[in-house]
């Protein structure tokens, strides 16, 4: 059974750092591509950056874009979002998600539950 | 990047009946390789994660309803209910993955009437 588990969520003030981590079992963590995507409060999904399979390249949304980075443990079927510069309009549910990307193939097609993130003095 | 809407925002549609859902990306998300639009429809239920229902905008994902069906290419898409059921009530998102970032639209709200 495929599992994603996220952890390192939390209440954290404005300017500070976080690090999530997203445990992955089940499949060959190794093949795929992993997002993670948030959800504010009452709000749509929002992408926030995913890593290739082998962790060689990233990209991330702009309102990110050198605050928060993405990398992976491949031995350790893990993948972590650092997360820097921290202010309320970060606060959000947030979700890594897998998906096999061979041939375009960039759907989610697993999610994890999720970890909420709350930015407040 | 491009850009996804959906319409309507929010729909209310009595139990049995058919549901219609849809979705517009600012330009063409099809993927020449196989000639299949990359575009995807997601389920997220209250304090759920999403989950997959459809990809390459019609292909149904194992293990969903046959009542499901995706629809469209190039940069319109629909999302059929045909019978709709007490449990499919919840918030429906489209995605483009033909680039990046593989953005979401605003989402639909399915009520029952």
């Amino acid at each position: 059974e495929v599992q994603l588990v996220e952890s390192g969520g939390g209440l954290i003030q404005p300017g500070g750092s976080l690090r999530l981590s997203c445990a992955a079992s089940g499949f060959n963590f190794s093949n795929y591509w992993m997002h993670w995507v948030r959800q504010s409060p009452g709000k749509g999904l929002v992408w926030v950056s995913h890593i290739l399979s082998d962790g060689t390249n990233a990209t991330y949304a702009d309102f990110v874009k050198g605050r928060f980075t993405i990398s992976r443990d491949n031995a350790k079927n893990t993948v972590y979002l650092q997360m820097n510069s921290l202010s309320a309009e970060d606060t959000a549910v947030y979700y890594c998600a897998r998906a096999l990307a061979d041939y375009g193939e960039n759907y989610f097609d697993d999610w994890g539950q999720g970890t909420l993130v709350t930015v407040s003095s | 990047d491009i850009v996804m809407t959906q319409s309507p925002d929010s729909l209310a549609v009595s139990l049995g009946e058919r549901a219609t859902l849809n979705c517009k990306s600012s330009q063409s998300v099809l993927y020449t390789s196989n000639n299949k639009s990359s575009l995807a429809w997601y389920q997220q239920k209250p304090g759920q994660p999403p989950k997959l229902l459809v990809y390459w905008a019609s292909t149904r994902e194992s293990g969903v309803p046959d009542r499901f069906s995706g629809s469209g290419s190039g940069t319109d898409f629909t999302l059929t209910i045909s019978s709709l059921q007490a449990e499919d009530v919840a918030v429906y998102y489209c995605q483009q993955y033909y680039s990046i970032p593989p953005d979401f639209g605003q989402g639909t709200r399915l009520e029952i009437k």
